[in-house]
């Protein structure tokens, strides 16, 4: 079964500096999918970045960016000019390959993400 | 547009009661989710469906769990004789096909309290 581990309950950044929260993930296959996603208190998922197993070129989105490694199995993601918007709970997730995408996805246990003013 | 709605968005029921909830995905996503959000176990992956079959019930907890959906749409997750470990919050994601390259969308959960 495929694992996620996120080692940061929880993170403290001040506004405008940069943040890089850290995910790492098991398992022995070799196309899958890799999220992560932003949860305010409002409770709604957001998806704030993805990347394809296959592209060895990190994505991009904004102010975020992923450094993906797929040899270690790892999966980091950057804030940079950290925001007090961003502020949420962190969670890195992973979706396997299946042609048909019948797996739901695995989440880590997510990472505090503070904004300090 | 609308996004995916669910209700009730917090519910307080008695041990052994019943509950039912809701989840509206987005109009023309064919494939819908359901997770679990405890403080226990974090995010759990429960179910899906391509529009009205789920073809794995695996992930449900155990029988006193069950979900089906209606016209390819809304979705109804029910607990029989809710037990207090059922107290979580229960999302529901839609994406427009079943693919993994889909993206999952997901509603603001509903909080259910087992007293």
């Amino acid at each position: 079964a495929q694992t996620v581990t996120q080692s940061q309950p929880e993170m403290s950044v001040q506004e405008a500096e940069t943040v890089t929260l850290s995910c790492t993930y098991d398992t022995s296959e070799s196309d899958y999918y890799l999220f992560w996603y932003k949860q305010p208190p409002s409770r709604q998922m957001i998806l704030v970045i993805r990347q394809e197993a296959y592209k060895q070129q990190n994505a991009t989105e904004n102010r975020f960016s992923v450094n993906f490694q797929k040899a270690a199995k790892s999966f980091s993601l950057k804030i940079s000019d950290s925001q007090l918007g961003d502020a949420a709970m962190y969670f890195c997730a992973y979706r396997k390959y299946s042609g048909g995408g019948a797996d739901g996805l695995t989440f880590g246990k997510g990472t505090h993400l503070i904004i300090q003013p | 547009g609308a996004g995916v709605s669910q209700s009730p968005s917090n519910k307080v029921t008695e041990k052994g009661k019943d509950v039912e909830l809701r989840c509206d995905p987005i109009s023309g996503h064919t494939a819908l989710y359901w997770y679990r959000q405890s403080l226990g176990q974090g995010l759990e992956f429960l179910i899906y469906f391509q529009g009205n079959s789920a073809p794995d019930k695996s992930g449900l907890p155990s029988d006193r769990f069950s979900a089906e959906r209606t016209g390819g749409s809304v979705s109804t997750l029910t607990i029989q004789r809710t037990q207090q470990e059922d107290s979580a919050v229960y999302l529901c994601a839609s994406s427009p096909q079943r693919r993994t390259t889909e993206t999952q969308y997901f509603g603001p959960g509903t909080r259910l309290l087992v007293l």
